[in-house]
């Protein structure tokens, strides 16, 4: 059982350019989420979805964008990298909105922008 | 803005000892409260989730909610090496969409 797969592991940008953080899960959750951390800052939510077709900003989307086209993918897009967007990007979901169902996390993907 | 707070640390314990983990938040309408643990350069792990108020054991573990009080603990008894790590308290909001996290406590267990 994979769970939640986040690729690259790493991933070194220059300044301007773009790229996809890729996200799949495999557990036929409802919810994903995309959150970064910053050193010493815990996580922060970027963006989520509660289902396929439907995304919500969150926390700190500036720079950012996803969609969700299928219930096992929600990939996180960077427009125009910048130095700021330097952390680590973890993916994560969870079954529904109830009591007991809690965020499974992805391995996380290190970016960093120079 | 809904907020979770935490001592950021570190807390060090001697081997053996018990480890007390605090956490307060600001929306009183959370209803579901999730202690992960964060291995440097991993990801969080789920320790254990809470929704009643009172406490709730799982092995060396034990959470504790208080809602009036807007606060969740964690114990960890007769702490190991292994334990050390950074601890991370996560809200549920009220209505189950987002969890919002605190910064983290980081324990050290001194052998």
């Amino acid at each position: 059982n994979a769970g939640v797969t986040q690729t690259p592991k790493f991933r070194i940008l220059k300044i301007g350019q773009s790229m996809t953080l890729q996200c799949a899960q495999d557990m036929n959750h409802n919810y994903m989420y995309w959150y970064r951390q910053d050193p010493g800052m815990g996580l922060k939510l970027i963006y989520y979805s509660v289902g396929a077709g439907i995304t919500d900003k969150g926390e700190v989307p500036n720079g950012y964008n996803v969609s969700r086209s299928t219930t096992e993918d929600f990939p996180l897009r960077l427009e125009l990298a910048a130095p700021s967007q330097t952390s680590v990007y973890f993916c994560a979901s969870s079954y529904s909105s109830s009591h007991n169902s809690p965020l499974h996390f992805g391995n996380g993907t290190r970016l960093t922008v120079t | 803005q809904k907020e979770v707070e935490q001592n950021s640390g570190p807390l060090s314990v001697p081997e053996g000892a018990i480890a007390s983990l605090n956490c307060t938040y600001s929306d009183r309408g959370s209803q579901s409260f999730f202690w992960y643990r964060q291995y440097s350069g991993k990801s969080p792990e789920l320790i254990m989730f809470i929704y009643s108020n009172g406490d709730k054991e799982d092995g060396r573990f034990t959470a504790q909610l208080n809602k009036a009080s807007q606060y969740v603990s964690l114990l960890i008894r007769d702490s190991q090496p292994s334990d050390s790590a950074t601890y991370l308290c996560a809200v549920r909001d009220n209505y189950g969409q987002n969890f919002v996290f605190g910064p983290g406590t980081r324990l050290s267990v001194l052998p």
